[in-house]
């Protein structure tokens, strides 16, 4: 069964920590995201990467940077978590770019900045 | 502003009935995909249109896109309890952008 694998369901940090979501696929993806996901605003795009070590801005960048050393694993980092980063986090991955490349999607962390 | 906005956002029926939500936006895109997302896990596809005017299938569900490729619609026909939850559109071009969602609950 193929998946994209969260280290964390839950998570509380507090303000000024520096705090890092892994996410791994185990499907060979070439693509992969993250978002952030809050009621009423749907899914926002905060990174990407289309290939090992390259990354991309989404929507969001502000406040967080990715790291992609291997194919598989995809990090996002929260340099200084903040309380409006509370949220709950969502990593993707994909084998095609935009025209039909459905995303499968980890189970998500909720991260909670006190 | 969502790009994509989907109606209504919160929808609450009995056991059997049917329902149509919606995707809209003013942009075109390539192809457009319905999702369901379940409280605490992550979305999971459902189905990829990609022809203006094209109409799929799953079951009880019905996914239509529109002429202009703006647009989507999901008509779900005697809808079950398990029907309950998020779904949510993305819209694709070189990335892919989502809706807020409606969530659907379904009551026995």
């Amino acid at each position: 069964d193929v998946k994209v694998t969260q280290s964390s369901r839950y998570l509380v940090k507090r303000t000024g920590e520096k705090v890092f979501l892994e996410c791994v696929q185990d499907m060979d993806h070439e693509n992969m995201f993250w978002y952030r996901q809050d009621p009423g605003l749907g899914l926002r795009l905060i990174y990407f990467s289309y290939d090992v070590k390259m990354k991309e801005k989404g929507d969001i960048p502000e406040g967080y940077s990715v790291s992609r050393e291997k194919k598989e694993r995809f990090s996002l980092i929260l340099e200084s978590a903040s309380t409006n980063q509370t949220s709950m986090y969502l990593c993707a991955s994909s084998s095609q770019r935009g025209l039909g490349g459905g995303y499968t999607f980890g189970s998500g962390t909720r991260l909670t900045v006190v | 502003t969502q790009l994509l906005e989907q109606s209504p956002q919160f929808l609450s029926i009995q056991e059997g009935e049917n329902l149509t939500v919606y995707c809209n936006s003013s942009s075109v895109f390539s192809s457009l995909q319905w999702y369901r997302q379940e409280p605490g896990e992550g979305p999971v596809l459902l189905v990829t249109v990609v022809t203006g005017g094209e109409v799929k299938k799953l079951k009880r569900l019905t996914f239509q896109f529109g002429d202009a490729r703006k647009d989507s619609s999901l008509h779900i026909t005697a809808a079950q309890p398990g029907d309950t939850g998020l779904y949510l559109c993305a819209g694709a071009n070189n990335d892919m952008r989502f809706g807020a969602g409606t969530r659907l609950t379904v009551k026995p």
